[in-house]
């Protein structure tokens, strides 16, 4: 079991690129989601996805576009990367759909926009 | 808006020593309480979780202090070891909705010295 594997691990890009974050599961879980970690401000939720072929904006999703291809995945675009899109990105999974669900994280994406 | 207030930002204690990382919150709706564990290049992972109905929760040497009339919750590690060290994030979330939509305070970064 690997849990929950993120691609790339670090990648660099200039202001106005795009790109693709992947992420996937093989927990069979129901629920995914993409947040984002900023020194001094936590992990905010982007987006997230309760059930296969379902999406939802969380706290910060403005500049982010997701896909739940499948149930196994769930993809994270930037569509015209910003420099305040400079993050650590970690994709997460939850068995359940339910508020208490405990999220399992993969090992995060490290963005860099020049 | 900062929903989770957690202090301190970072913490250096003594091997055998306790650690104690405290969290508030404001939104009275909030029913699930967990603690993340973040070790460096990994993604954060469930330590420890409490729910409002308990007073005090307790896994080995984690414990969850959690005081509703104050809108506190704390997380006492007891006899505290060099592996402990990690950054620790206290979350919270509200019982609506299909996903666990989690509020993560701005994270604690423990030292522990031999």
């Amino acid at each position: 079991n690997a849990g929950v594997t993120q691609t790339p691990k670090f990648q660099v890009l200039k202001t106005g690129q795009s790109m693709t974050l992947q992420c996937a599961q093989d927990m069979n879980h129901n629920s995914m989601y993409w947040y984002r970690q900023d020194p001094g401000m936590g992990l905010r939720l982007i987006y997230y996805s309760a059930s296969e072929g379902t999406t939802d904006k969380g706290e910060v999703p403005n500049g982010y576009n997701v896909s739940r291809l499948n149930k196994r995945e769930f993809s994270l675009r930037l569509e015209s990367a910003a420099p305040s899109q400079t993050s650590v990105y970690f994709c997460a999974s939850s068995e359940w759909s339910s508020y208490n669900s405990p999220l399992h994280f993969g090992n995060g994406t490290r963005l860099t926009v020049t | 808006q900062q929903q989770v207030k957690q202090s301190p930002q970072s913490l250096i204690v003594q091997k055998g020593g306790i650690s104690i990382i405290n969290c508030a919150y404001e939104n009275t709706a909030f029913d699930y309480f967990p603690w993340y564990q973040q070790f460096p290049g990994k993604g954060p992972a469930l330590l420890i979780a409490i729910r409002p109905d308990v007073s005090e929760k307790k896994e080995g040497r984690f414990t969850i202090s959690f005081n509703k009339s104050a809108k506190q919750f704390s997380l006492h590690i007891m006899d505290s070891q060099p592996g402990d060290s990690a950054t620790y994030f206290c979350a919270a979330s509200i019982p609506s909705g299909t996903a666990s939509k989690l509020t993560f305070g701005t994270g604690t970064r423990l030292q522990v010295t031999l």
